[in-house]
């Protein structure tokens, strides 16, 4: 089965700061990996995906995001925080279809919470 | 407008009792999901959808049954609440290959 680790449930910057938000995943085929973004009250709302094209892909709101398929890794980042940008971040990975899998079935990570300070 | 609507955002009821948690989208998506979202544990799959009368369990389906006798409309129901079932539902929609629309969830509370 798959797993999606998001290490840090809880990180803290400074308005300006870089953001770093790490995931690593596990699974037996390339998977298709995704960062979703939930405000609060809402539902979430999709950041950027991989879906094994370009290993660097770009997001909304100036996010992006860096698969290595050597660590199992997809970290978010963002040169310069803004306050807009606190949040709880969800890390989700699907199977790659490509490969047999499903790419429906998303399986999330626990989530990390962005705060930004001024 | 086009988008996906669950329906009550609140409901509190009590243990024993049945409920049942509204979707609708306007998409005509294919695939249909149910998330439940606890702290600590991030969103977890409960049941999902892959047409109309096709359904399937996910990762924590005890509890609850879902149906799909249209393609637009999911409904989650809990037959016989429990405490443990209290938590934050979200339903979620996409299309094929496409990633996942959500819903602004239902909060429900068994007391």
């Amino acid at each position: 089965a798959q797993s999606v680790t998001q290490l840090g449930s809880h990180v803290s910057v400074s308005e300006g700061a870089l953001v770093l938000l790490r995931c690593n995943y596990s699974s037996s085929v390339p998977p298709y990996l995704f960062w979703y973004v939930q405000y609060p009250n809402q539902g979430l709302q999709l950041l950027l995906k991989y879906t094994s094209a370009a290993t660097l892909v770009k997001g909304i709101n100036g996010f992006e995001a860096e698969f290595k398929k050597s660590e199992t890794s997809f970290h978010l980042t963002k040169p310069s925080a803004h306050m807009s940008d606190a949040a709880e971040y969800f890390c989700a990975v699907s199977e790659d279809p490509n490969s047999g899998g499903s790419n429906y079935k998303l399986t999330f990570g626990k989530g990390t919470l962005l705060t930004v300070n001024p | 407008d086009a988008g996906i609507t669950q329906s009550p955002r609140y409901k509190i009821t009590e243990t024993g009792r049945q409920v049942t948690l509204m979707c609708h989208q306007t998409w005509s998506h294919s695939y249909m999901f149910w998330y439940r979202q606890d702290l600590g544990h991030g969103l977890r799959l409960i049941y999902y959808s892959a047409a109309a009368d096709i359904t399937d369990k996910g990762e924590v389906p005890d509890g609850y049954v879902v149906s799909r006798s249209k393609t637009e409309n999911f409904p989650l129901t809990l037959e016989s609440a429990t405490r443990s079932q209290t938590s934050v539902y979200f339903c979620a929609s996409s299309g094929t290959g496409g990633p996942l629309h959500f819903g602004n969830g239902t909060r429900l509370t068994v007391t």
